[in-house]
């Protein structure tokens, strides 16, 4: 199973930013979204499609129907340049499996 | 506080086997709780690794699977991969975290080991 990210977006600050993640009937599955800075370890921002950890901003939502689920981040932030990677749970094949990530620039 | 972290060597040689520990606080590996191992080479994306759950069941990237033995020591809350022949393309961040069925909502910081 693959998950399919654009390499890179940019938004401007006070911007919203639209990461895609394209997968055969993605919207079948759970999607969830990580956060990585540079330097940093990965942070859960989305699970089960659209639910936020406590502690993540309000600004990350998501969205899942189809073939294409959606990371959203509203009024983008500097603090917001990062790697965003999607990952479902593939119950077919047993396994974990990532999208190749997207660079959020803020520009 | 649930904590993970990461332990190691930094250095290995080609061809042999690495060993890596993930120390965890704050949570027990009971029922429906899994570890994993994910791994970042340099310039490269996420790439999961290894599962295993409180039941003993294992998961292995297919791709590794005979290179990789996942286990784990519940009364040292204790989880142990090791990868054999190793190869300088294995040099990477490796990560542990708590989950991956069907995510990992907490992260280890991560080890940098490289393969020269």
């Amino acid at each position: 199973y693959v998950l399919t990210q654009p390499p890179s977006v940019s938004a401007a600050p006070g911007a919203t930013a639209t990461i895609p993640c394209g997968g055969s009937n993605i919207g079948d599955k759970r999607v969830h979204w990580y956060q990585q800075r540079p330097g940093q370890a990965p942070v859960l921002v989305i699970f089960d499609d659209n639910s936020r950890p406590s502690g993540v901003s309000g600004r990350f939502s998501g969205f899942n129907s189809g073939e294409k689920a959606t990371l959203t981040i509203s009024r983008v932030e500097a603090g917001d340049a990062a790697d965003y990677y999607c990952q479902v749970w593939e119950s077919g094949g047993d396994r974990v499996v990532f999208g190749g990530g997207t660079e959020l620039t803020v520009l | 506080q649930i904590a993970l972290e990461e332990s190691g060597p930094a250095l290995v040689n080609p061809t042999q086997t690495l060993t890596l520990t993930c120390t965890f606080s704050g949570f027990s590996l009971s029922s429906g709780v899994a570890v994993g191992w994910v791994r970042r080479p340099p310039g490269k994306p996420l790439e999961w690794l290894a599962l295993i759950y409180w039941d003993d069941t294992k998961f292995y990237r297919p791709s590794l699977r005979g290179r990789l033995t996942i286990s784990k020591d519940t009364s040292k809350h204790q989880v142990v991969v090791t990868m054999s022949d190793l190869d300088p393309l294995d040099t990477a961040t490796y990560y542990c975290a708590r989950g991956g069925d069907p995510y990992f909502d907490f992260w280890g910081q991560g080890l940098l080991v490289t393969v020269s």
